[in-house]
């Protein structure tokens, strides 16, 4: 099983729809849960950070988490053709073999948003 | 803000060559990090250091090294560059304490070819 999994995509919505992007992790006892937008040809910027069951929210951004089925995602309201990138779900590796929990991140999903 | 910066945008080195990527941070962070982006394969960590000195192989150390002699400069050295290095180079880093990571800043990137 991956550690992180995400939907390639690519994600189609229109614009001012809600975009959902989902993504599940494999270690069950993974403490820290990050949401990156990457652009086309840049490196990644962080966008969410959630340490605790329920939702967060920052502006048109929401950020689930739900430890007992290990699903994190994020909710972008109003999408605008400006957030069309990849977003990479990151999560911490409790697991690793010292006492150091470096970040695993999923492979992204594409999202276009379509004027 | 923090500023996260690498030494090239775009680097062009022959098989065999010893390369040299830099990084610099300049918010005092404890821990950087080194990855390598390809599509399909996404994000991979190459090494991290959580201190001056200190560091530790992630995923893919082969054929590589690091060196972190101050706490705001974070090297890649990749010692006899192969083709299969091809590759985005990411250099991020986080606040924290050893073992304790939170959020990641990146980097713009090093578009490395070897040929």
């Amino acid at each position: 099983q991956k550690e992180v999994e995400q939907n390639s995509g690519p994600l189609s919505v229109p614009e001012g729809a809600i975009a959902s992007l989902n993504c599940t992790y494999s270690d069950r006892v993974s403490q820290s849960f990050f949401w990156y937008r990457q652009y086309s040809g840049k490196s990644p910027e962080l966008i969410m950070s959630i340490y605790s069951n329920g939702d967060k929210e920052d502006g048109r951004f929401t950020a689930q988490l739900n430890k007992a089925s290990q699903y994190v995602s994020l909710l972008i309201r109003d999408s605008q053709p400006s957030d069309s990138a990849t977003y990479l779900c990151a999560v911490n590796r409790v697991l690793w073999n010292s006492g150091n929990t470096p970040l695993v991140f999923g492979k992204g999903t594409r999202l276009s948003v379509i004027a | 803000d923090v500023k996260v910066t690498q030494s090239s945008r775009y680097l062009v080195k022959r098989t065999g060559e010893k390369v040299f990527l830099e990084c610099v941070q300049d918010m005092d962070h404890e821990n950087m990090f080194w990855y390598r982006q390809d599509p399909g394969l996404g994000l991979r960590l190459i090494y991290f250091s959580y201190d001056v000195k200190m560091k530790e192989k992630g995923d893919i150390p082969e054929g590589y090294s690091v060196s972190r002699e101050k706490k705001e400069r974070f090297s890649l050295i990749l010692e006899s560059a192969s083709t299969n290095q091809t590759s985005m180079y990411l250099c991020a880093s986080s606040p924290g304490l050893a073992g304790d990571f939170y959020e990641q800043y990146f980097g713009p990137g090093t578009r490395l070819t070897v040929t």
